[in-house]
């Protein structure tokens, strides 16, 4: 069965501090997809990443960077230099072939400090 | 673009009354997906389905039936609401699965009094 975990109930960090999302998942399936969805306090899901499990290079968007590891089935997100408007809660998910739909982690909370 | 646009967005029901939420995606996906989200819980997948006409259970079912008469439609009800409900209910739709993102609607607040 698939499973997401993300271990990290809330953050805190002030304002230009890094910070790193963890996010560990299970699956059967050789080929998968890992994303990361961003809900800002507005309530709304934004799409951020898409990774395939054929493609372990790492992606850097700006301030953003995602580390994809199947060694450790793991897909970390690391915000560089956080500015108050990344507070939100960040999702990760998997999509593999065990069901039709995204399996959701639990969610990290980020508080970002001015 | 609209894209998925969720109808209500805000509603308060006592318990036992119906109700229908409406999802309306303007892209042409085939995919439809209601999540419901609860504190520390993440998004629980309700129902989904792979087409028009089509619909299918996901983890947390129990309490809910879902409608797909039409491709850009996607219905979920409650025939008989109740406090454990209460929660924000997203529907997302996606093109394609498992390689596509999926988008989600504004999401609607309910509570079940």
């Amino acid at each position: 069965a698939q499973k997401v975990t993300q271990a990290q109930t809330e953050i805190s960090v002030v304002e230009k501090e890094d910070v790193t999302l963890d996010c560990v998942y299970e699956t059967r399936d050789t080929t998968y997809y890992l994303f990361w969805y961003k809900q800002p306090p507005s309530g709304e899901l934004v799409f951020l990443i898409r990774r395939n499990s054929f493609d372990e290079q790492n992606e850097i968007s700006g301030r953003y960077s995602w580390n994809f590891q199947k060694s450790t089935s793991s897909f970390n997100f690391t915000i560089t230099a956080s500015q108050v408007v990344d507070s939100a809660v960040y999702f990760c998910a998997l999509s593999d072939t065990g069901r039709r739909a995204l399996t959701f982690g639990s969610g990290t909370r980020l508080q970002v400090q001015p | 673009n609209a894209g998925v646009t969720q109808t209500p967005k805000f509603r308060v029901l006592k318990t036992g009354q119906s109700m229908t939420l409406l999802c309306a995606q303007d892209m042409n996906h085939e995919y439809m997906y209601w999540y419901r989200q609860d504190p520390g819980m993440g998004l629980r997948l309700i129902h989904y389905s792979v087409g028009e006409g089509t619909t299918a259970k996901g983890e947390v079912p129990d309490g809910y039936n879902v409608s797909r008469l039409k491709k850009q439609n996607f219905l979920l009800g409650l025939e008989s609401a109740a406090p454990s409900q209460t929660s924000v209910y997203f529907c997302a739709s996606s093109t394609t699965y498992p390689d596509s993102e999926a988008f989600f609607g504004q999401g609607t607040r309910l509570t079940v009094v």
